[in-house]
């Protein structure tokens, strides 16, 4: 598959798991980014890399920890989650973090129970 | 920070009408303004953008307007088809603290009635 792609593309955890999301583009992008999309926020700005620099914590809660360790791989480390984080987490790309179309992958689906 | 406020949050029009999704935002400083497509079960997809150097937009049958001094910007759809049907993102974002990412409105659900 081109462009951005997600894994998983469905999770199930509990408020003791530890997990990890990944995302992986493969369009030679330079920024990568985490989005929440819930009912209440529908398209909420988590992190925002910039050539492997974070450069953006929306004010996120520390049981989520974001890596980028090259400009193509971008996880999302997730530890003792709320229900209420359950949500649709977006990963995004594109060609340096500001002006340019940022193109989505198809996101994972958490469920926290 | 940034704050984007759209309305409505639900559109409801008769296929062949147009239909009209306005945006606001909070930073004068805000330059770019980008417009998301998100079908449903699929990912957001850019589908027109605007910079602050111009008042419009338009590419077939989407326009995007943009008032500076009032900081609105808005999407016209024109003719529209049932596979217009979709939720609808405006966005803005300052270039030049490009770093800081978009900040989106809340959606706009758009349903086109046959």
């Amino acid at each position: 598959e081109t462009g951005v792609t997600q894994t998983p593309r469905h999770l199930v955890m509990g408020m003791t798991n530890k997990k990890s999301l990944k995302c992986e583009q493969h369009l030679g992008h330079n920024a990568m980014y985490w989005y929440k999309q819930s009912a209440k926020k529908p398209l909420e700005l988590m992190f925002v890399y910039n050539f492997k620099e974070q450069t953006e914590n929306n004010s996120v809660p520390s049981r989520f920890s974001p890596e980028c360790p090259n400009s193509s791989h971008l996880f999302l480390h997730l530890h003792t989650l709320q229900p209420e984080d359950s949500a649709l987490y977006l990963c995004a790309s594109s060609q340096a973090a500001g002006r340019n179309e940022q193109y989505f992958g198809p996101g994972t689906r958490l469920t926290v129970t | 920070g940034e704050n984007v406020e759209q309305h409505p949050s639900t559109l409801s029009v008769q296929e062949g009408d147009s239909a009209v999704i306005k945006c606001t935002y909070s930073d004068s400083a805000s330059n770019y303004f980008p417009w998301y497509k998100q079908e449903l079960g699929k990912r957001p997809q850019l589908i027109i953008d605007i910079r602050s150097n111009v008042g419009e937009k338009k590419d077939q049958r989407i326009a995007v307007t943009l008032n500076k001094t009032a900081k609105h910007f808005s999407l016209h759809i024109t003719e529209t088809q049932p596979e217009d049907s979709a939720v609808y993102f405006c966005a803005a974002m300052d270039e030049r603290r490009g770093a800081d990412g978009l900040t989106f409105g809340k959606g706009t659900h758009l349903i086109i009635q046959p």
